[in-house]
């Protein structure tokens, strides 16, 4: 299986901030990338697909980029509803494997 | 509305079963693959398994083969995942999710999870 890496784990940030998430696969994945969005007890969302396509709804300060093996999620200038954890997925091929998972906390 | 609300989670013991349903609303439900996603405790998300929108093709994730079963009821728009011989390690929150079929498939409608904690 392809093995998904994010960092940083943990992320401190204030309202406002721009954000950069990075997420890296042990082989390349060319652009089959995805990007949730997960809050506890709510269903996860869709941010962005094929590395760098925003979801119709998301916001625009959600934007992605990468392809082969780096892919960074970042988020121009956060917001208080952005307080979550934000988890890549690969789906190149089988098995679809995610990352551990991002989370970003208020400073 | 789009939406898929799972049920069925609980506490069991292992060995046991369990059975894990997701209804479905707003969509064509038997046009899509579905899929089963699952979170354990502090750990990421982990794919499970999926069934075809005829349910002709089914596929599996090595950890559950043997022991889980997915199905779905089209004409109920209900997935379905029979759980049996579970082990500490099948603990987690269990995710329902429809397949965008690229690849090896993306998922743009999640529900919100049931949890299913195996313990004596």
């Amino acid at each position: 299986d392809i093995q998904m890496t994010q960092s940083p784990s943990i992320l401190a940030a204030s309202v406002g901030d721009r954000v950069t998430i990075t997420c890296r696969a042990s082989q390349s994945v060319s652009g089959w990338l995805a990007w949730y969005q997960m809050k506890p007890g709510k269903a996860p969302i869709l941010l962005i697909s094929k590395a760098s396509n925003l979801e119709s709804g998301v916001p625009s300060r959600f934007s992605g980029s990468g392809s082969g093996t780096e892919f960074t999620l970042t988020i121009s200038s956060l917001q208080p509803d952005d307080f979550a954890t934000y988890c890549c997925q690969q789906y190149s091929v089988y098995s679809p494997t995610f990352g551990q998972g991002t989370r970003v906390d208020i400073k | 509305q789009v939406q898929l609300v799972e049920f069925g989670g609980g506490l069991v013991k292992p060995g046991g079963s369990l059975r894990l349903s997701c209804a479905a609303s707003g969509f064509t439900f038997s046009d899509y693959y579905m899929t089963w996603i699952r979170q354990a405790p502090g750990k990421g998300l982990e794919w499970v398994s999926y069934i075809s929108g005829s349910a002709t093709t089914t596929h599996y994730a090595d950890s559950v083969k043997g022991r889980f079963a997915i199905s779905r009821d089209n004409a109920k728009n209900s997935l379905y995942l029979q759980m049996n011989s579970l082990r500490g390690e099948d603990t987690a929150v269990y995710y329902c999710a429809k397949v965008v079929p690229h690849q090896a498939g993306y998922y743009d409608v999640w529900g919100q999870g049931t949890t299913v904690t195996v313990s004596s």
